[in-house]
């Protein structure tokens, strides 16, 4: 168990450039979450997938952000046509998803992306 | 809608001395759960304790302890025998069906 990894750590990219992040949870988690995080606050909930399955968007994830998780195991969020607004910090976490609610999230050391 | 509310943004401690660190919460569901992570200057959040909202008791993990108050939706976070570790951005988070997080607590450790 190597834990939830992200990659990579750091990006800085244009504005009007486009990213892509990718995240590997533990392997056999089923559920992978996408949470960005600016300086001073806590984490916003993006969306977050069971197996390849997105159940959940939130409402801060515009048509620019897209996430995928292709085959149940890793995920990608790439963000089109990036803005200032978009720098932060986008943590990806995992969990078992054996139970409805409740569980614990295991969380990677997140990308920090910074727009310039 | 569901939101936790922190509202102290800096705590600083006297280390071997003990903390309590606030959070509120609103919500109409009554079965889910609390949490506190803790966030080191590394950035990787860490589960610190977590507590069913349908156990009466409060949880604890060694020095850390929580004061669950269901009534006055209250979850605060106590550290005993703090030390230097302890140094971190703490998150008070709910969950129902979504993870809701804090806006956060900067702990400081004085030695």
């Amino acid at each position: 168990d190597t834990g939830v990894s992200q990659d990579p750590r750091h990006k800085i990219t244009k504005r009007g450039q486009n990213v892509t992040f990718r995240c590997d949870p533990i392997s056999e988690h089923n559920r992978l979450y996408w949470y960005r995080q600016t300086l001073g606050q806590g984490p916003e909930f993006l969306t977050y997938f069971q197996n390849e399955a997105q159940l959940e968007k939130s409402r801060l994830l515009s048509d620019r952000f897209s996430a995928e998780r292709p085959k149940g195991s890793f995920s990608t969020l790439e963000i089109q046509r990036t803005e200032q607004g978009d720098s932060a910090m986008y943590l990806c976490a995992s969990s078992p998803g054996d139970r409805d609610r409740g569980e614990k999230l295991f969380f990677g050391s997140g990308t920090q992306l910074s727009v310039l | 809608a569901q939101t936790v509310t922190q509202s102290q943004p800096e705590m600083s401690v006297q280390e071997a001395e003990t903390v309590t660190l606030s959070c509120t919460y609103d919500t109409s569901e009554s079965d889910y759960y609390l949490f506190w992570y803790k966030q080191p200057p590394s950035r990787q959040m860490i589960l610190v304790i977590r507590q069913e909202a349908y156990k009466q008791q409060n949880a604890t993990e060694n020095r850390f302890s929580v004061n669950f108050q269901k009534a006055a939706k209250s979850f605060s976070l106590k550290i005993s025998d703090s030390q230097l570790g302890d140094a971190a951005m703490y998150f008070c988070a709910y969950t129902g069906n979504q993870f809701y997080f804090g806006t956060g607590t900067s702990l400081t450790v004085i030695p």
